[in-house]
Protein backbone atom coordinates (compact mmCIF):
# COMPACT_ATOMS: atom_id res chain seq x y z
CA UNK A 1 0.00 0.00 0.00
CA UNK A 2 1.73 3.19 -1.32
CA UNK A 3 -0.36 5.64 -0.10
CA UNK A 4 0.31 9.26 -1.33
CA UNK A 5 3.24 8.65 -4.31
CA UNK A 6 5.33 12.04 -5.83
CA UNK A 7 7.13 12.08 -8.83
CA UNK A 8 9.52 13.13 -9.62
CA UNK A 9 11.62 13.67 -5.80
CA UNK A 10 14.41 16.04 -6.99
CA UNK A 11 14.08 18.18 -10.11
CA UNK A 12 16.39 21.21 -11.26
CA UNK A 13 14.86 23.45 -13.74
CA UNK A 14 16.31 26.74 -15.41
CA UNK A 15 14.04 29.80 -14.90
CA UNK A 16 11.41 30.25 -17.78
CA UNK A 17 10.78 26.57 -17.75
CA UNK A 18 7.71 24.40 -17.34
CA UNK A 19 7.38 21.64 -15.44
CA UNK A 20 4.40 19.45 -13.77
CA UNK A 21 4.69 17.41 -10.78
CA UNK A 22 2.68 14.54 -9.86
CA UNK A 23 0.65 12.86 -7.32
CA UNK A 24 -0.71 10.10 -7.16
CA UNK A 25 -3.04 8.03 -4.36
CA UNK A 26 -4.31 4.92 -3.82
CA UNK A 27 -6.26 5.54 -0.16
CA UNK A 28 -9.43 6.15 -1.92
CA UNK A 29 -9.95 9.66 -0.09
CA UNK A 30 -12.11 12.61 -2.31
CA UNK A 31 -9.48 15.80 -1.04
CA UNK A 32 -6.33 16.34 -2.10
CA UNK A 33 -3.95 19.27 -1.74
CA UNK A 34 -0.68 20.88 -2.99
CA UNK A 35 2.06 22.65 -0.49
CA UNK A 36 5.06 24.10 -0.99
CA UNK A 37 7.33 24.09 2.63
CA UNK A 38 10.35 26.69 2.77
CA UNK A 39 12.87 26.94 5.90
CA UNK A 40 11.35 28.69 8.86
CA UNK A 41 7.79 28.25 7.23
CA UNK A 42 5.27 26.21 8.26
CA UNK A 43 3.34 24.51 5.02
CA UNK A 44 1.39 26.62 2.71
CA UNK A 45 -1.24 25.51 0.58
CA UNK A 46 -0.95 26.10 -3.09
CA UNK A 47 -4.23 24.63 -4.31
CA UNK A 48 -6.84 21.79 -3.32
CA UNK A 49 -9.19 19.45 -4.65
CA UNK A 50 -11.78 19.14 -2.32
CA UNK A 51 -13.65 16.04 -4.82
CA UNK A 52 -12.64 14.93 -8.51
CA UNK A 53 -13.99 17.81 -10.44
CA UNK A 54 -13.12 20.53 -8.11
CA UNK A 55 -10.00 22.59 -7.10
CA UNK A 56 -9.32 25.94 -5.54
CA UNK A 57 -6.94 28.15 -4.65
CA UNK A 58 -5.22 28.25 -1.68
CA UNK A 59 -2.68 30.65 0.21
CA UNK A 60 -0.37 31.15 -2.44
CA UNK A 61 -1.15 30.01 -5.65
CA UNK A 62 -0.05 32.63 -8.50
CA UNK A 63 2.97 30.86 -10.81
CA UNK A 64 0.99 27.15 -10.34
CA UNK A 65 -2.06 25.16 -11.64
CA UNK A 66 -3.48 22.34 -10.85
CA UNK A 67 -5.30 19.23 -12.35
CA UNK A 68 -7.48 16.99 -11.00
CA UNK A 69 -6.91 14.37 -13.29
CA UNK A 70 -9.53 11.74 -11.39
CA UNK A 71 -10.06 10.56 -7.95
CA UNK A 72 -5.93 9.64 -7.69
CA UNK A 73 -4.47 12.25 -9.48
CA UNK A 74 -3.90 15.32 -8.38
CA UNK A 75 -1.01 17.15 -10.64
CA UNK A 76 0.53 20.41 -10.07
CA UNK A 77 2.08 22.33 -12.76
CA UNK A 78 4.53 25.33 -12.82
CA UNK A 79 4.43 27.21 -16.54
CA UNK A 80 7.51 29.31 -16.43
CA UNK A 81 9.58 28.83 -13.29
CA UNK A 82 11.05 31.63 -11.23
CA UNK A 83 13.80 30.95 -9.00
CA UNK A 84 11.47 31.67 -5.92
CA UNK A 85 9.72 28.53 -6.30
CA UNK A 86 12.43 26.59 -5.10
CA UNK A 87 11.00 24.83 -2.61
CA UNK A 88 9.84 21.12 -1.26
CA UNK A 89 6.36 20.87 -2.26
CA UNK A 90 4.31 18.23 -0.58
CA UNK A 91 1.34 16.06 -1.47
CA UNK A 92 -1.42 15.23 0.50
CA UNK A 93 -4.90 13.48 0.23
CA UNK A 94 -7.44 13.58 3.09
CA UNK A 95 -10.93 11.77 2.97
CA UNK A 96 -13.20 14.57 2.59
CA UNK A 97 -15.34 13.63 5.48
CA UNK A 98 -14.19 16.14 8.30
CA UNK A 99 -11.77 15.64 11.28
CA UNK A 100 -9.52 13.31 9.81
CA UNK A 101 -6.06 13.92 9.00
CA UNK A 102 -4.18 14.60 6.27
CA UNK A 103 -1.90 12.26 4.73
CA UNK A 104 1.24 13.19 3.19
CA UNK A 105 3.58 12.12 0.45
CA UNK A 106 7.44 12.44 0.33
CA UNK A 107 7.78 15.54 -1.59
CA UNK A 108 8.89 16.99 -4.59
CA UNK A 109 12.33 19.09 -4.53
CA UNK A 110 12.58 21.46 -6.70
CA UNK A 111 15.18 24.00 -7.47
CA UNK A 112 15.20 26.85 -10.06
CA UNK A 113 18.13 28.37 -11.41
CA UNK B 1 -5.40 34.43 8.97
CA UNK B 2 -5.19 31.83 10.81
CA UNK B 3 -2.01 31.65 13.57
CA UNK B 4 -0.08 28.62 14.58
CA UNK B 5 3.13 28.89 16.33
CA UNK B 6 5.23 26.81 18.27
CA UNK B 7 7.01 28.47 21.77
CA UNK B 8 10.54 26.91 20.77
CA UNK B 9 12.29 26.17 17.66
CA UNK B 10 14.99 23.50 19.07
CA UNK B 11 15.02 20.98 21.70
CA UNK B 12 17.49 18.50 22.81
CA UNK B 13 16.83 15.97 25.61
CA UNK B 14 18.92 12.90 26.89
CA UNK B 15 17.17 9.83 25.56
CA UNK B 16 15.23 8.01 28.06
CA UNK B 17 13.74 11.77 29.22
CA UNK B 18 10.26 13.26 28.24
CA UNK B 19 9.81 15.66 25.89
CA UNK B 20 7.12 18.38 25.79
CA UNK B 21 6.46 20.19 22.32
CA UNK B 22 4.06 23.75 22.48
CA UNK B 23 1.91 24.82 20.09
CA UNK B 24 -0.08 28.27 20.18
CA UNK B 25 -2.75 28.88 18.00
CA UNK B 26 -5.28 31.39 17.46
CA UNK B 27 -8.68 30.30 16.12
CA UNK B 28 -10.69 29.97 19.27
CA UNK B 29 -13.31 28.41 16.80
CA UNK B 30 -10.77 25.35 15.96
CA UNK B 31 -12.14 22.59 16.03
CA UNK B 32 -9.93 19.58 15.34
CA UNK B 33 -6.07 19.63 16.17
CA UNK B 34 -3.27 17.39 14.30
CA UNK B 35 0.60 16.65 15.56
CA UNK B 36 2.62 15.65 12.57
CA UNK B 37 6.34 14.16 12.90
CA UNK B 38 8.74 15.19 10.12
CA UNK B 39 11.87 13.34 9.37
CA UNK B 40 14.22 14.57 6.97
CA UNK B 41 13.43 14.46 3.76
CA UNK B 42 10.15 12.98 4.07
CA UNK B 43 7.04 13.80 4.19
CA UNK B 44 5.07 14.63 7.37
CA UNK B 45 4.05 11.64 9.26
CA UNK B 46 0.37 11.66 11.02
CA UNK B 47 1.41 10.98 15.02
CA UNK B 48 -1.73 11.97 16.86
CA UNK B 49 -5.03 13.98 16.89
CA UNK B 50 -7.82 15.65 19.27
CA UNK B 51 -11.22 17.36 18.78
CA UNK B 52 -12.01 20.19 20.93
CA UNK B 53 -14.59 18.32 22.77
CA UNK B 54 -11.29 16.46 24.50
CA UNK B 55 -8.81 17.94 26.98
CA UNK B 56 -6.24 14.91 26.62
CA UNK B 57 -5.80 11.93 24.62
CA UNK B 58 -3.29 9.42 24.65
CA UNK B 59 -1.15 6.81 22.12
CA UNK B 60 1.85 4.91 22.12
CA UNK B 61 4.32 6.78 24.29
CA UNK B 62 2.37 10.23 22.98
CA UNK B 63 0.40 11.99 24.86
CA UNK B 64 -1.68 15.17 23.69
CA UNK B 65 -3.19 18.08 25.72
CA UNK B 66 -5.45 20.82 24.70
CA UNK B 67 -5.92 23.70 26.80
CA UNK B 68 -8.77 25.44 24.93
CA UNK B 69 -8.61 28.67 27.82
CA UNK B 70 -5.18 29.67 26.54
CA UNK B 71 -5.58 28.09 23.02
CA UNK B 72 -2.65 25.77 23.53
CA UNK B 73 -1.56 22.45 22.67
CA UNK B 74 1.43 20.39 23.48
CA UNK B 75 3.01 16.93 22.67
CA UNK B 76 4.30 14.64 25.56
CA UNK B 77 7.14 11.53 24.38
CA UNK B 78 7.53 9.50 27.06
CA UNK B 79 10.94 7.59 27.26
CA UNK B 80 12.21 9.80 24.39
CA UNK B 81 14.26 7.38 21.77
CA UNK B 82 16.91 8.62 18.70
CA UNK B 83 14.35 7.64 16.60
CA UNK B 84 11.78 10.41 17.54
CA UNK B 85 14.50 12.74 16.56
CA UNK B 86 13.11 14.74 13.81
CA UNK B 87 10.77 18.10 13.14
CA UNK B 88 7.34 18.03 14.78
CA UNK B 89 4.48 20.47 13.95
CA UNK B 90 1.20 20.72 14.96
CA UNK B 91 -1.81 21.60 12.94
CA UNK B 92 -5.40 23.26 13.43
CA UNK B 93 -8.49 22.68 11.09
CA UNK B 94 -11.74 25.27 11.88
CA UNK B 95 -14.96 24.48 12.14
CA UNK B 96 -15.76 25.84 8.73
CA UNK B 97 -14.22 25.03 5.59
CA UNK B 98 -11.26 22.54 4.71
CA UNK B 99 -8.11 23.92 5.23
CA UNK B 100 -5.18 22.92 7.30
CA UNK B 101 -3.02 25.38 9.21
CA UNK B 102 0.35 24.42 10.13
CA UNK B 103 3.05 25.19 12.75
CA UNK B 104 6.57 26.28 11.88
CA UNK B 105 7.79 23.54 13.52
CA UNK B 106 9.99 22.13 16.39
CA UNK B 107 13.39 20.43 15.53
CA UNK B 108 13.99 17.62 18.25
CA UNK B 109 17.35 15.70 19.26
CA UNK B 110 17.72 12.89 21.01
CA UNK B 111 21.03 12.84 22.62
CA UNK B 112 22.35 9.11 23.17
Amino acid sequence: NAGVTQTPKFQVLKTGQSMTLQCAQDMNHNSMYWYRQDPGMGLRLIYYSASEGTTDKGEVPNGYNVSRLNKREFSLRLESAAPSQTSVYFCATESGQGGQPQHFGDGTRLSIL
Amino acid sequence: GESVGLHLPTLSVQEGDNSIINCAYSNSASDYFIWYKQESGKGPQFIIDIRSNMDKRQGQRVTVLLNKTVKHLSLQIAATQPGDSAVYFCAEIPLTGNQFYFGTGTSLTVIP
